[in-house]
């Protein structure tokens, strides 16, 4: 399928090593974020998300960094496989939720086998 | 659960032709998004419904786009007349806020190619 984005930056890692996903946001007033995985043909998939007051949160291989005093974000991903293979975006809401998304520019992540 | 279903996946037209584009959200989500991704770019809001009512349109070009969600339901982005820079994947998500938080979920999307 046609590539979700022909000229975002790209993170090329290792099958079984970690990866590092960051973003910075725009909006020191944003107090929900989201990261999403986009697979080439597929809508944005849900993968972590974190509120402002924490900054740190886990999932299942997966751990959201964020810093309010630089406005950044990371997407931690442990002993990274070729399925993660995709673009990832993070994105930001203000009004815990309520509001629209505003979404980052996306960083491609490739996996070598 | 199902997801939210679009349809169709794709359309090809010719510039000043007309379009239209169905979404139908997952089972009890009030809150309904159509967005606008183009190639390389992250998705970009185009209208907000609550139910059956608009939140939030202003990013919506409404000279000729428009939108609506008559039942509170299903609901379909029209564009007419295309234009060529509206060549895009039109993404629609729908949510249901659970407390603190508010994910939205998103369909496949249409990819819209003007000619």
């Amino acid at each position: 399928g046609e590539s979700v984005g022909l000229h975002l930056p790209t993170l090329s890692v290792q099958e079984g090593d970690n990866s590092i996903i960051n973003c910075a946001y725009s909006n020191s007033a944003s107090d929900y974020f989201i990261w999403y995985k986009q697979e080439s043909g597929k809508g944005p998939q849900f993968i972590i998300d974190i509120r402002s007051n924490m900054d740190k949160r886990q999932g299942q291989r997966v751990t959201v960094l964020l810093n309010k005093t630089v406005k950044h974000l990371s997407l931690q991903i442990a002993a990274t496989q070729p399925g993660d293979s995709a673009v990832y975006f993070c994105a930001e809401n203000m009004d815990t939720g309520r509001r629209a998304l505003t979404f980052g520019s996306g960083t491609r992540l490739q996996v070598q086998p | 659960e199902a997801g939210v279903a679009q349809s169709p996946r794709y359309k090809i037209i010719e510039k000043r032709q007309s379009v239209a584009f169905w979404c139908n959200p997952i089972s009890g989500h009030a809150t309904l998004y159509w967005y606008q991704q183009i190639l390389g770019q992250g998705p970009k809001l185009l209208i907000q419904f609550q139910n059956n009512g608009v939140v939030d349109d202003s990013q919506l070009p409404k000279d000729r786009f428009s939108a609506e969600r008559l039942k509170g339901v299903d609901s379909t982005l029209k564009i007419q007349p295309a234009k060529l820079e509206d060549s895009a994947v039109y993404l629609c998500a729908s949510s249901s806020p659970d407390g603190a938080k508010n994910i939205q979920y998103f369909g496949a999307g249409t990819r819209l190619s003007v000619l």
